[in-house]
Protein backbone atom coordinates (compact mmCIF):
# COMPACT_ATOMS: atom_id res chain seq x y z
CA UNK A 1 0.00 0.00 0.00
CA UNK A 2 1.53 3.63 -1.28
CA UNK A 3 1.78 5.91 1.88
CA UNK A 4 1.19 9.59 2.04
CA UNK A 5 3.22 10.84 -1.11
CA UNK A 6 3.76 14.83 -1.71
CA UNK A 7 5.53 16.73 -4.33
CA UNK A 8 7.56 18.64 -4.89
CA UNK A 9 10.08 17.08 -2.05
CA UNK A 10 12.01 20.31 -2.23
CA UNK A 11 11.16 23.61 -3.22
CA UNK A 12 13.54 27.58 -3.39
CA UNK A 13 11.49 30.60 -4.29
CA UNK A 14 12.31 34.18 -4.44
CA UNK A 15 10.25 36.17 -1.30
CA UNK A 16 7.49 37.65 -3.12
CA UNK A 17 6.94 33.83 -5.42
CA UNK A 18 4.03 31.86 -5.16
CA UNK A 19 4.27 28.11 -4.52
CA UNK A 20 2.41 25.20 -3.84
CA UNK A 21 2.49 22.07 -2.76
CA UNK A 22 0.78 18.90 -3.31
CA UNK A 23 -0.01 15.64 -1.31
CA UNK A 24 -2.29 12.51 -2.01
CA UNK A 25 -3.33 10.75 0.88
CA UNK A 26 -3.62 7.33 1.82
CA UNK A 27 -6.69 5.48 -0.19
CA UNK A 28 -9.77 5.69 2.18
CA UNK A 29 -8.19 8.09 4.70
CA UNK A 30 -11.09 10.70 5.48
CA UNK A 31 -9.09 13.28 7.68
CA UNK A 32 -6.10 15.11 6.10
CA UNK A 33 -3.86 17.40 7.69
CA UNK A 34 -1.14 20.35 6.67
CA UNK A 35 1.32 20.71 9.21
CA UNK A 36 4.91 23.33 9.43
CA UNK A 37 7.86 22.23 11.03
CA UNK A 38 10.57 24.17 11.73
CA UNK A 39 14.07 23.02 12.03
CA UNK A 40 14.02 21.26 15.63
CA UNK A 41 10.68 21.12 16.71
CA UNK A 42 7.25 19.53 16.28
CA UNK A 43 4.87 19.36 13.57
CA UNK A 44 2.44 22.55 13.85
CA UNK A 45 -1.15 22.16 12.35
CA UNK A 46 -2.15 24.33 9.80
CA UNK A 47 -5.08 22.74 8.16
CA UNK A 48 -7.54 19.92 9.14
CA UNK A 49 -9.74 18.01 6.54
CA UNK A 50 -12.58 15.92 7.36
CA UNK A 51 -13.18 14.98 3.43
CA UNK A 52 -13.55 17.69 1.80
CA UNK A 53 -14.31 20.17 4.39
CA UNK A 54 -11.80 22.09 6.02
CA UNK A 55 -13.09 21.58 9.66
CA UNK A 56 -10.30 23.72 11.37
CA UNK A 57 -8.09 25.99 9.65
CA UNK A 58 -7.55 29.16 12.58
CA UNK A 59 -3.99 28.36 12.36
CA UNK A 60 -3.51 29.01 8.91
CA UNK A 61 -2.29 32.34 8.01
CA UNK A 62 -4.81 33.42 5.44
CA UNK A 63 -3.78 36.44 4.30
CA UNK A 64 -1.07 34.20 2.61
CA UNK A 65 -2.02 31.12 2.54
CA UNK A 66 -5.09 29.07 1.19
CA UNK A 67 -5.72 25.03 0.70
CA UNK A 68 -8.42 23.47 -0.80
CA UNK A 69 -9.35 19.67 -1.13
CA UNK A 70 -11.44 18.88 -4.00
CA UNK A 71 -13.31 15.74 -4.59
CA UNK A 72 -12.23 15.18 -0.78
CA UNK A 73 -8.95 13.18 -1.97
CA UNK A 74 -5.53 15.07 -2.63
CA UNK A 75 -4.71 18.08 -1.57
CA UNK A 76 -3.08 21.46 -2.61
CA UNK A 77 -1.51 23.54 0.03
CA UNK A 78 -0.28 27.31 -2.09
CA UNK A 79 1.82 30.31 -0.58
CA UNK A 80 1.15 33.90 -1.93
CA UNK A 81 3.01 35.83 -1.55
CA UNK A 82 5.68 33.96 0.04
CA UNK A 83 8.11 35.24 2.70
CA UNK A 84 11.30 34.77 3.88
CA UNK A 85 9.77 32.97 7.46
CA UNK A 86 8.21 30.52 5.72
CA UNK A 87 11.00 28.95 5.18
CA UNK A 88 10.35 25.55 6.66
CA UNK A 89 9.36 21.36 5.92
CA UNK A 90 5.84 21.32 4.97
CA UNK A 91 4.34 18.10 5.89
CA UNK A 92 1.08 16.73 5.06
CA UNK A 93 -0.32 13.96 7.31
CA UNK A 94 -3.49 11.40 6.68
CA UNK A 95 -5.63 9.33 8.77
CA UNK A 96 -8.74 6.87 8.82
CA UNK A 97 -10.76 9.48 10.93
CA UNK A 98 -9.92 11.78 14.28
CA UNK A 99 -8.23 10.52 16.80
CA UNK A 100 -6.44 7.79 14.88
CA UNK A 101 -3.06 6.57 13.29
CA UNK A 102 -1.63 10.00 10.78
CA UNK A 103 0.59 8.41 8.63
CA UNK A 104 2.64 11.54 7.56
CA UNK A 105 4.31 12.34 4.23
CA UNK A 106 8.26 12.87 3.25
CA UNK A 107 7.16 16.68 3.63
CA UNK A 108 8.79 19.46 1.46
CA UNK A 109 11.16 21.82 2.14
CA UNK A 110 10.78 24.95 1.19
CA UNK A 111 13.49 27.34 1.15
CA UNK A 112 12.37 31.22 0.21
CA UNK A 113 15.84 33.44 -0.49
CA UNK B 1 -4.88 27.54 24.30
CA UNK B 2 -3.91 24.39 24.02
CA UNK B 3 -0.32 23.38 24.98
CA UNK B 4 2.30 20.36 25.26
CA UNK B 5 5.59 20.39 27.45
CA UNK B 6 7.72 17.63 26.41
CA UNK B 7 10.93 17.41 28.79
CA UNK B 8 13.78 16.75 28.24
CA UNK B 9 15.06 18.72 24.51
CA UNK B 10 17.72 16.45 24.97
CA UNK B 11 18.89 12.73 26.66
CA UNK B 12 21.31 10.83 25.91
CA UNK B 13 22.20 7.02 27.31
CA UNK B 14 24.14 4.00 27.10
CA UNK B 15 22.82 1.30 25.20
CA UNK B 16 20.90 -0.95 27.67
CA UNK B 17 19.70 1.53 29.68
CA UNK B 18 16.39 2.98 29.86
CA UNK B 19 15.07 6.26 28.61
CA UNK B 20 11.74 8.14 29.86
CA UNK B 21 10.45 11.24 28.07
CA UNK B 22 7.80 13.28 30.25
CA UNK B 23 4.98 15.26 28.71
CA UNK B 24 2.55 17.58 30.04
CA UNK B 25 -0.88 19.02 27.99
CA UNK B 26 -3.46 21.51 29.26
CA UNK B 27 -6.38 20.00 27.87
CA UNK B 28 -8.57 18.51 29.99
CA UNK B 29 -10.68 17.40 27.01
CA UNK B 30 -7.83 15.29 25.17
CA UNK B 31 -8.32 11.58 24.58
CA UNK B 32 -5.64 10.88 22.52
CA UNK B 33 -2.07 10.98 22.78
CA UNK B 34 0.47 9.95 20.18
CA UNK B 35 4.44 9.39 20.41
CA UNK B 36 6.13 9.46 16.97
CA UNK B 37 9.63 9.08 16.25
CA UNK B 38 11.29 11.25 13.44
CA UNK B 39 14.91 10.15 12.14
CA UNK B 40 16.81 12.58 10.51
CA UNK B 41 15.61 13.74 7.21
CA UNK B 42 12.56 11.54 7.54
CA UNK B 43 8.93 12.07 8.16
CA UNK B 44 7.69 10.89 11.13
CA UNK B 45 6.45 7.63 12.88
CA UNK B 46 3.88 6.38 15.21
CA UNK B 47 5.69 4.64 17.49
CA UNK B 48 2.68 4.14 20.27
CA UNK B 49 -0.44 5.79 21.16
CA UNK B 50 -2.56 5.95 24.39
CA UNK B 51 -6.00 6.70 24.84
CA UNK B 52 -7.85 8.21 28.04
CA UNK B 53 -9.65 5.48 29.25
CA UNK B 54 -6.43 3.32 29.51
CA UNK B 55 -3.78 4.03 32.27
CA UNK B 56 -0.94 2.37 30.39
CA UNK B 57 -0.17 0.47 26.98
CA UNK B 58 2.90 -1.87 26.22
CA UNK B 59 4.61 -3.00 23.17
CA UNK B 60 8.13 -4.78 23.21
CA UNK B 61 10.48 -2.23 24.65
CA UNK B 62 8.70 0.88 24.66
CA UNK B 63 5.49 1.94 27.15
CA UNK B 64 3.33 4.57 27.63
CA UNK B 65 1.56 6.23 31.00
CA UNK B 66 -1.03 8.27 31.26
CA UNK B 67 -2.12 9.92 34.05
CA UNK B 68 -5.05 12.34 32.98
CA UNK B 69 -5.55 13.90 36.82
CA UNK B 70 -2.11 15.27 36.14
CA UNK B 71 -2.08 15.77 32.63
CA UNK B 72 0.92 14.03 31.97
CA UNK B 73 1.92 11.03 30.18
CA UNK B 74 5.36 9.54 29.73
CA UNK B 75 7.17 7.41 26.85
CA UNK B 76 9.46 4.65 28.51
CA UNK B 77 12.20 2.73 25.81
CA UNK B 78 13.56 -0.19 27.69
CA UNK B 79 16.95 -2.14 26.83
CA UNK B 80 17.80 1.24 24.64
CA UNK B 81 19.79 0.28 21.02
CA UNK B 82 21.97 2.78 19.27
CA UNK B 83 18.65 2.58 16.38
CA UNK B 84 16.38 3.67 18.92
CA UNK B 85 18.58 7.18 18.54
CA UNK B 86 16.20 9.56 16.65
CA UNK B 87 13.46 12.98 17.91
CA UNK B 88 10.61 11.75 19.62
CA UNK B 89 8.00 13.62 19.86
CA UNK B 90 4.52 12.92 22.04
CA UNK B 91 1.47 14.77 20.97
CA UNK B 92 -2.54 15.62 22.61
CA UNK B 93 -5.74 15.46 20.89
CA UNK B 94 -7.45 18.98 21.37
CA UNK B 95 -10.44 20.32 19.05
CA UNK B 96 -13.78 19.06 17.39
CA UNK B 97 -13.90 15.09 17.62
CA UNK B 98 -10.82 15.90 19.34
CA UNK B 99 -9.33 15.47 15.91
CA UNK B 100 -6.03 18.01 15.99
CA UNK B 101 -2.99 17.25 17.40
CA UNK B 102 -0.33 19.79 19.16
CA UNK B 103 2.74 18.14 19.48
CA UNK B 104 5.73 18.89 21.98
CA UNK B 105 8.91 20.35 20.70
CA UNK B 106 10.58 17.06 21.00
CA UNK B 107 12.96 15.33 22.30
CA UNK B 108 16.92 14.40 20.90
CA UNK B 109 17.71 10.69 22.39
CA UNK B 110 20.73 9.95 21.57
CA UNK B 111 22.01 6.42 22.51
CA UNK B 112 25.91 5.68 22.57
CA UNK B 113 27.37 1.83 21.87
Amino acid sequence: EAGVVQSPRYKIIEKKQPVAFWCNPISGHNTLYWYLQNLGQGPELLIRYENEEAVDDSQLPKDRFSAERLKGVDSTLKIQPAELGDSAVYLCASSLRPSTEAFFGQGTRLTVV
Amino acid sequence: GENVEQHPSTLSVQEGDSAVIKCTYSDSASNYFPWYKQELGKRPQLIIDIRSNVGEKKDQRIAVTLNKTAKHFSLHITETQPEDSAVYFCAASYGGSQGNLIFGKGTKLSVKP
